[in-house]
C-alpha cells in the first residue's frame, strides 16, 4: 500500500512569509502527527490529528497550526516565518490506537525541507 | 516535561564490531520505540516494547526494555556497513499521549 506522501519536498521562503505543507496518510490511518526536526533540538512534536481534531498538541507558538480533513489528510501551516523554522518537518500517520497496546505504530514520509532566508 | 537522553550522541566503529546505544528517562515509560533514520528520510519504526525487563532480537538487533520501564538499549552484534543511520528511541508517558523522541545517536559503520 501507498506511503505516507508529504509536499513539497523542498521550498524555500523569505523572514515574514507563511507556508502550507501536506500530509496525506496511509489508507485507514485516522491520526497524523507533525514533526520538526533540527540538527541541534532533534525530533520536537508540533500536533497531533485524529479523526479531524487535534488530539495533542507540543509547545509551539501560535504560529505553528495545523488541521485534518475529513478524508484524514492534513496541512499545517506556519506563517511570520523565521529564520529559525528552518527544518525538516516530518508527518506520520497511524491507526491511533493507545500506545500501550504496542500496536500503534508511526509511519513517518519523507520529509518537507524547509529552508527560511 | 519529561525528557529523554541518549547516549552516546555519535558513534563511529569498523565493520564487525560490537555496538550499544542507550534511551534514558526520569520517568515511567507507557511504552517505548526504536527508530533507524537515514539521510533524506523519515525514521522507520525497528521494533516496540511494552513490559518491563522485555528483550527483543532483530536478526543482529537486541533491544532490552529496563525493569523499571525508565530505560532503554539497543545493542548491534557485527555491525555492518548498512548499519549506519540515525538510531532515535521514543517514549511515550501515557496511553494517549504524545511520542517523545531523544536527540539520536548518530552511528557509522566503516567498512
Amino acid at each position: 500500500k501507498a506511503g505516507v506522501t508529504q509536499t513539497p519536498r523542498y521550498l524555500i521562503k523569505t523572514r515574514g512569509q507563511q507556508v502550507t505543507l501536506s500530509c496525506s496518510p496511509i489508507s485507514g490511518h485516522r491520526s497524523v502527527s507533525w514533526y520538526q526536526q533540527t540538527p541541534g533540538q532533534g525530533l520536537q512534536f508540533l500536533f497531533e490529528y485524529f479523526s479531524e481534531t487535534q488530539r495533542n498538541k507540543g509547545n509551539f507558538p501560535g504560529r505553528f497550526s495545523g488541521r485534518q480533513f475529513s478524508n484524514s489528510r492534513s496541512e499545517m501551516n506556519v506563517s511570520t516565518l523565521e529564520l529559525g523554522d528552518s527544518a525538516l518537518y516530518l508527518c506520520a500517520s497511524s491507526s491511533g490506537q493507545t500506545w500501550g497496546s504496542g500496536a500503534n505504530v508511526l509511519t513517518f514520509g519523507a520529509g518537507s525541507r524547509l529552508t527560511v532566508l | 516535561t519529561q525528557l529523554l537522553e541518549q547516549s552516546p550522541q555519535f558513534l563511529s566503529i569498523q565493520e564487525g564490531e560490537n555496538l550499544t546505544v542507550y534511551c534514558n528517562s526520569s520517568s515511567v515509560f507507557s511504552s517505548l520505540q526504536w527508530y533507524r533514520q537515514e539521510p533524506g528520510e523519515g525514521p522507520v519504526l525497528l521494533v516496540t516494547v511494552v513490559t518491563g525487563g522485555e528483550v527483543k532480537k532483530l536478526k543482529r538487533l537486541t533491544f532490552q526494555f529496563g525493569d523499571a520501564r525508565k530505560d532503554s538499549s539497543l545493542h548491534i552484534t557485527a555491525a555492518q556497513p548498512g548499519d549506519t543511520g540515525l538510531y532515535l528511541c521514543a517514549g511515550v508517558y501515557d496511553s494517549w499521549g504524545k511520542l517523545q523522541f531523544g536527540a539520536g545517536t548518530q552511528v557509522v559503520v566503516t567498512p
